[in-house]
């Protein structure tokens, strides 16, 4: 099984929409979550990070629910410039390794 | 400026040959690591170092080759006994890995001739 998976898509939304991801990770003892942002053939840049409390920044909320070991992540009004793929990274329960969902794909169409 | 920085942008690769990819970081990050990203597939860890001179394999370590002699060099040398080394292959760094925030190179597209 997979330490962490998620919908690969691909989202095409229309501006202004407002988008879902979501990630599930198989390790109940995994101790940090992250949402990174990949442009096509560039490298991952972190986007957020995703806390119980749930976190907001801008237009983007993270939230991590820890019971049924899933995270998401919501796009407001979406913009031409959030297209980009979007992965979802969960530590193991040392926090010494980071593993990688493939990638949710997101082109928001003019 | 701070930053780690991959070098060369891309390589090809001769059957058969050993190439080296360079990663050097200013950041003072203790942790590196080398993924490599296949199309359509999440990043895959081959080897990480928590510390100057020790390291560890990932999860598709056969085949590649590590060093950790200065804390900001993590070079990764890709043998010949990888048979399928085409790939886009990312270093990063990270301050401890309890902060849990991973700084990336631009990466490197290696290719096979």
């Amino acid at each position: 099984r997979k330490e962490v998976e998620q919908d690969p898509g691909p989202f095409n939304v229309p501006e202004g929409a407002t988008v879902a991801f979501n990630c599930t990770y198989s390790n109940s003892a995994s101790q940090s979550f992250f949402w990174y942002r990949q442009d096509c053939r560039k490298e991952p840049k972190l986007l957020m990070s995703v806390y119980s409390s749930g976190n907001e920044d801008g237009r983007f909320t993270a939230q991590l629910n820890r019971a049924s070991q899933y995270i998401s992540l919501l796009i407001r009004d979406s913009k031409l410039s959030d297209s980009a793929t979007y992965l979802c990274v969960v530590t193991s329960n040392t926090g010494n390794q980071f593993y990688f969902g493939t990638g949710t794909s997101l082109t928001v169409i003019p | 400026d701070g930053g780690i920085t991959q070098s060369p942008k891309y390589l090809f690769r001769k059957e058969g040959q050993n190439v080296t990819l360079s990663c050097e970081q200013n950041l003072n990050h203790d942790a590196m690591y080398w993924y490599r990203q296949d199309p359509g597939q999440g990043l895959r860890l081959i080897y990480y170092s928590q510390i100057v001179n020790d390291f560890q394999k990932g999860d598709i370590a056969e085949g590649y080759s590590v060093s950790r002699e200065k804390k900001e060099s993590f070079p990764l040398t890709v043998t010949s006994a990888q048979k399928n080394p085409t790939a886009f292959y990312l270093c990063a760094s990270g301050l401890t890995p309890e902060l849990g925030k991973l700084f990336f190179g631009s990466g490197t597209q290696l290719s096979v001739l």
